[in-house]
Formats: structure tokens, C-alpha cells, sequence
């Protein structure tokens, strides 16, 4: 299983912090990508690193990859009360497996 | 911008009734999926499918569950005889390639009783 595994489960910081979230998968990859999902709504696609990449920005969020330890991260900064959802790492091969998230909560 | 729709947004069907899940993929994308979420767990891969056939489907894709593309636009997910575990969010996804990026629809909330 190419499973991936986010910890923390749940954050809460303060608007304003960076919010770190990790991520740990099992075996190849092709790429990585991060998902986000407001409570009850669908998937929104945010960023995604290929097997060949270590880092990659967009805006606000910053993924690191490291397949030698098959994990990624995914940075936060400046966070917002509208970033409050439930956020996953998918590790795609030939199909997507889903970790089973970071519930991140940004306190006012 | 081009966005994956799925209707209904919630079905409410008695166990053992057969339900069609649609989908309306994005137009140029070849690659369609389905997933599903049970409440409070992580999302789950069903199926996938390419030029008019399943390239790819999970363990929980049993005899229940079946896909199609009746027409060039409709993608949809039918379960035969519905179960109480079968109550979940169900998302339909497509992309242009194999490994591109997905992206999801909505979903649909299934509450079966």
C-alpha cells in the first residue's frame, strides 16, 4: 500500500503561526500531493511535488519531499482562520491513497 | 474554471435499494475515479477508469458496485443492493493523465437506512 500517514491528527495554533504537517508514505511514488477539505465539502487540490522535487511553493504553503525517508511536509505560514479544515497527503503511483489527515484549527 | 459536479448532493435510500451516483467530469480529462468517506475516516480509492473500462479498482469495489459512461459526458456509480455501510460521502474525481492532478467534485452524501 502506498498508503500515506499525516501527523499531527488534529493542530490548533493561533492566526497569524505557521502550521507544520507531516506525512509518510510507503513505497514509490510518482508524485505527492496535498489536499484540503472543509468540514462536510468536497476535496480542493493545493500543491503537488513530484518524485524528482524537494521543495515547491505556492503562496502561502511551502512542500518539502524527501523520498529517501518517504515523507513530505507541508508549511502554513502567516495561517488564517479561513485555512481551518481538514488538510491530506496522497501519494500517487498509478492511483491516489489517501492518509487519513491533520485536522487543523486556527484560533482566533 | 471547469469544475467536476456531482448530483444528487445528498441521497436517502432504504437498504436494499439500487442507487445511481452521477457525475459530470471535467470536459477534456480522460481519467475518471470514484472514492468514498465514511463518516470521519479517511477517503477511500473505489475505482478508477479509462477509455470505457475499470484500470483499477480497491477490494471495498465488490459485485455491489458498478461504473459506467452511458454517454460522453456522465460518469456514474451504481450500487446494486445498498447496505448500512454503505452510508458515506462518495466523491468523483477526473484528470487528463494517469498521474496528473485530480480533481473532485463536491460529492455526494449517501444515508442509507
Amino acid at each position: 500500500s502506498q498508503q500515506g500517514e499525516e501527523d499531527p491528527q488534529a493542530l490548533s495554533i493561533q492566526e497569524g503561526e505557521n502550521a507544520t504537517m507531516n506525512c509518510s508514505y510507503k513505497t514509490s511514488i510518482n508524485n505527492l500531493q496535498w489536499y484540503r477539505q472543509n468540514s462536510g465539502r468536497g476535496l480542493v487540490h493545493l500543491i503537488l511535488i513530484r518524485s524528482n522535487e524537494r521543495e515547491k511553493h505556492s503562496g502561502r504553503l511551502r512542500v518539502t519531499l524527501d523520498t529517501s525517508k518517504k515523507s513530505s511536509s507541508l508549511l502554513i505560514t502567516a495561517s488564517r482562520a479561513a485555512d481551518t479544515a481538514s488538510y491530506f497527503c496522497a501519494a500517487s503511483d498509478d492511483k491516489i491513497i489517501f492518509g487519513k489527515g491533520t485536522r487543523l484549527h486556527i484560533l482566533p | 474554471e471547469p469544475e467536476v459536479t456531482q448530483t444528487p448532493s445528498h441521497q436517502v435510500t432504504q437498504m436494499g435499494q439500487e442507487v445511481i451516483l452521477r457525475c459530470v467530469p471535467i470536459s477534456n480529462h480522460l481519467y475518471f475515479y470514484w472514492y468514498r468517506q465514511i463518516l470521519g475516516q479517511k477517503v477511500e480509492f473505489l475505482v478508477s477508469f479509462y477509455n470505457n473500462e475499470i484500470s483499477e479498482k480497491s477490494e471495498i469495489f465488490d459485485d455491489q458496485f458498478s461504473v459506467e459512461r452511458p454517454d460522453g459526458s456522465n460518469f456514474t456509480l451504481k450500487i446494486r443492493s445498498t447496505k448500512l455501510e454503505d452510508s458515506a460521502m462518495y466523491f468523483c474525481a477526473s484528470s487528463v493523465g494517469g498521474v496528473a492532478i485530480q480533481y473532485f467534485g463536491a460529492g455526494t452524501r449517501l444515508s442509507v437506512l
